[in-house]
């Protein structure tokens, strides 16, 4: 009953630093994604794939990089840290080929960049 | 750019009142959802709509898509303060699978 988990939950960064925010789930689900949050704008989806090896931007991906190598898996990479990224992320999978199937989020990610 | 505006962004009421939060867009979705999020974890389904002017309730709660699927509503009757949380809309466009999500309402129920 694991569903989606996210490593690790809490992280403070320096500036400049690289990091990858890690993203598992394991219910077989061809689409995932990665959303950030902050305070008053809601989720906003950063990356997303639709499959193994298929990945797009969504509407924040600067300063983000991903790939999805299995289906299970489905890492954020922040390539160069900036305080602006300091964030909460979530992690997201569901499965395709219906309308309207549930997303399942993980518990999300906390992060500071100092 | 965001394309789902909720309205209102705050609501504090008080136990049993009745209240009404909005979705809405220029665009045209192929399916929209709410959710309910609590502190510290992750959003949680309420429903999916998929037809417009479609409504599905969920004991006191009552959703409704527009008919033209570009906005929606939420009316909950008798507000519990169990009902606090934040509440987001989220909507895909035909053709698309990501999900874009609204900014948030942020509703309080007190005692």
């Amino acid at each position: 009953n694991a569903g989606v988990t996210q490593t690790p939950k809490f992280q403070v960064l320096k500036t400049g630093q690289s990091m990858t925010l890690q993203c598992a789930q394991d219910m077989n689900h061809e689409y995932m994604s990665w959303y950030r949050q902050d305070p008053g704008m809601g989720l906003r989806l950063i990356h997303y794939s639709v499959g193994a090896g298929i990945t797009d931007q969504g509407e924040v991906p600067n300063g983000y990089n991903v790939s999805r190598s299995t289906t299970e898996d489905f890492p954020l990479r922040l390539l160069s840290a900036a305080p602006s990224q300091t964030s909460v992320y979530f992690c997201a999978s569901r499965a395709t080929g219906a309308r309207g199937n549930t997303i399942y989020f993980g518990e999300g990610s906390w992060l500071t960049v100092v | 750019t965001q394309l789902l505006e909720q309205s209102p962004q705050f609501l504090s009421i008080q136990e049993g009142e009745n209240l009404t939060v909005y979705c809405n867009s220029s665009s045209v979705f192929s399916s929209l959802q709410w959710y309910r999020q609590e502190p510290g974890e992750g959003p949680v389904l309420l429903v999916t709509v998929v037809t417009g002017g479609e409504v599905k309730k969920l004991k006191r709660l009552t959703f409704q898509f527009g008919d033209a699927r570009k906005d929606s509503s939420l009316h909950i009757t008798a507000a519990q303060p169990g009902d606090t949380g934040l509440y987001l809309c989220a909507g895909a466009t035909s053709g698309t699978y990501k999900y874009i999500f609204g900014t948030g309402t942020r509703l309080k129920v007190l005692a």
